[in-house]
């Protein structure tokens, strides 16, 4: 079956480090890649799409993925994380089905920013 | 509007009735996408339309489940005769064609006592 996996359901990461988010997928062919956010009581927000090309992604907001084919992950990265970053990021692939196409979603992980 | 609009933002309702979710997508967005969020999960992908048409609806759970989009624009989820586990976030997406992000809508609240 096709999945997207996020293995963290929260992320603590110190204002001004580095911050990851593990993202791993299982699809036939190649996959289309997306990363979004969620604030509370709101929509999901792009943030940035791996579709084919450079496997490093620059997205919004200072954020990166990189796609590594060979692991089957698109994590997603930032240099120096903000309080403001502090949200629920989901990863999502869109893939083939009943002749047209649908977007799976991992189940989240919540990003705490520690000032 | 600029973005997707989704009313009502909260909706409770009393076990077995009707409910009727509208969902307002960025104009000339051909595509439209319908999911259930539960809490503390991801948006699980219930139906897609390309203009009018519903090209797929594998994924409403039931038949009390239905949906609409009859102008190509603004669209309508119904569930019919609601029970407990109804009880979710629906959010709504439009994009462009092709391989453009999937812009949201802040969803609806649903719940059902």
């Amino acid at each position: 079956a096709q999945s997207v996996a996020q293995p963290e359901d929260q992320v603590n990461v110190a204002e001004g480090n580095p911050l990851t988010v593990k993202c791993t997928y299982s699809v036939s062919g190649n996959p289309y890649l997306f990363w979004y956010v969620q604030y509370p009581n709101r929509g999901l927000q792009f943030l940035l799409k791996y579709i084919t090309g450079d496997n490093l992604v620059k997205g919004s907001y200072g954020f990166e993925a990189e796609f590594n084919k060979s692991q089957t992950s698109f994590h997603l990265k930032k240099p120096s994380a903000l309080v403001s970053d502090s949200a629920l990021y989901f990863c999502a692939v869109r893939v083939r089905h009943s002749g047209t196409y649908k977007y799976i979603f991992g189940t989240g992980t919540r990003l705490k920013v520690l000032a | 509007g600029a973005g997707v609009s989704q009313s009502p933002r909260y909706k409770v309702a009393k076990r077995g009735q009707d409910v009727a979710l509208r969902c307002d997508p960025i104009s000339g967005h051909v595509s439209l996408f319908w999911y259930q969020q539960a809490l503390g999960q991801g948006p699980e992908f219930l139906t897609y339309f390309q203009n009018e048409a519903q090209l797929d609806k594998s994924g409403l759970p039931s038949d009390r489940f239905f949906a609409e989009r009859p102008e190509g624009s603004v669209s309508t989820l119904k569930i019919q005769r609601t029970q407990q586990e109804d009880s979710a976030v629906y959010l709504c997406a439009s994009s462009l064609e092709g391989n453009q992000p999937q812009h949201f809508g802040d969803g609806t609240r649903l719940s059902i006592l």
